[in-house]
């Protein structure tokens, strides 16, 4: 099957510019996340959905960051104004259900920079 | 918090050993999960112990989980220099991963 597929690879903006990243999650997983990974941490879960609906986004930073996924399908995360400390991978992961037994998925992710 | 703290933080060891690196958390959980991620790449999931059980083997992998102690581990047997990457471990009711233990396996 195919997986999670996430564009662009790379983004280079400048610092106050908007930047946006795309996720498709694997077919029929109906909970979709948003991580955040800088450089030698472990990833922070930025917003968590179920099918349409957000389940968690305790730790969207919301005064800039938005996500939607208006079909319960794709995603988009949106950065608008980008700072430097947004420079990081953002990985998007998906699951077949919210119940704990189940494994999420992750795609490649987005390196962001921020100059 | 179901964060996942990761020891040792670095581990570097000749190919053919067993690399053991342990996993402590802070509330209960359901489930944990092990995860790799290779430099460079996303993370891809190693195996998934759940609260009831003790013991899990994967292939080369073993994983124990103490609920008592809040406390995992896994043991990657006869390491091999693909095996070099960081490992995380995470609750499964909700993903939040500590820093990890960078594992290197030199030839």
């Amino acid at each position: 099957e195919a997986g999670v597929a996430q564009s662009p690879r790379y983004k280079i903006i400048e610092k106050r510019q908007s930047v946006a990243f795309w996720c498709n999650p694997i077919s029929g997983h109906a909970t979709l996340y948003w991580y955040q990974q800088i450089l030698g941490q472990g990833p922070k879960l930025l917003i968590q959905f179920q099918n349409n609906g957000v389940v968690d986004d305790s730790q969207l930073p919301k005064d800039r960051f938005s996500a939607e996924r208006l079909k319960g399908v794709d995603s988009t995360l949106k950065i608008q104004p980008a700072k430097l400390e947004d420079s990081a991978v953002y990985l998007c992961a998906s699951s077949f259900s919210t119940a704990g037994s189940y494994e999420q998925y992750f795609g490649p992710g987005t390196r962001l920079t921020v100059t | 918090s179901q964060q996942g703290e990761e020891d040792p933080q670095a581990l570097s060891i000749q190919e053919g050993e067993n690399a053991t690196m342990n996993c402590s958390y802070k509330t209960s959980i359901n489930n944990l999960q092990w995860y790799r991620q290779n430099s460079g790449r996303g993370l891809v999931h190693l195996i998934l112990i759940r609260s009831n059980e003790r013991e899990k083997h994967s292939g080369r992998l073993r994983v124990t989980l103490d609920t008592s102690k809040k406390s995992s581990s896994l043991l990657i047997t006869a390491s091999r220099a693909a095996d070099t990457a960081s490992y995380f471990c995470a609750g499964t009711d909700k993903l939040i991963f500590g820093t990890g233990t960078r594992l290197q396996v030199f030839p």
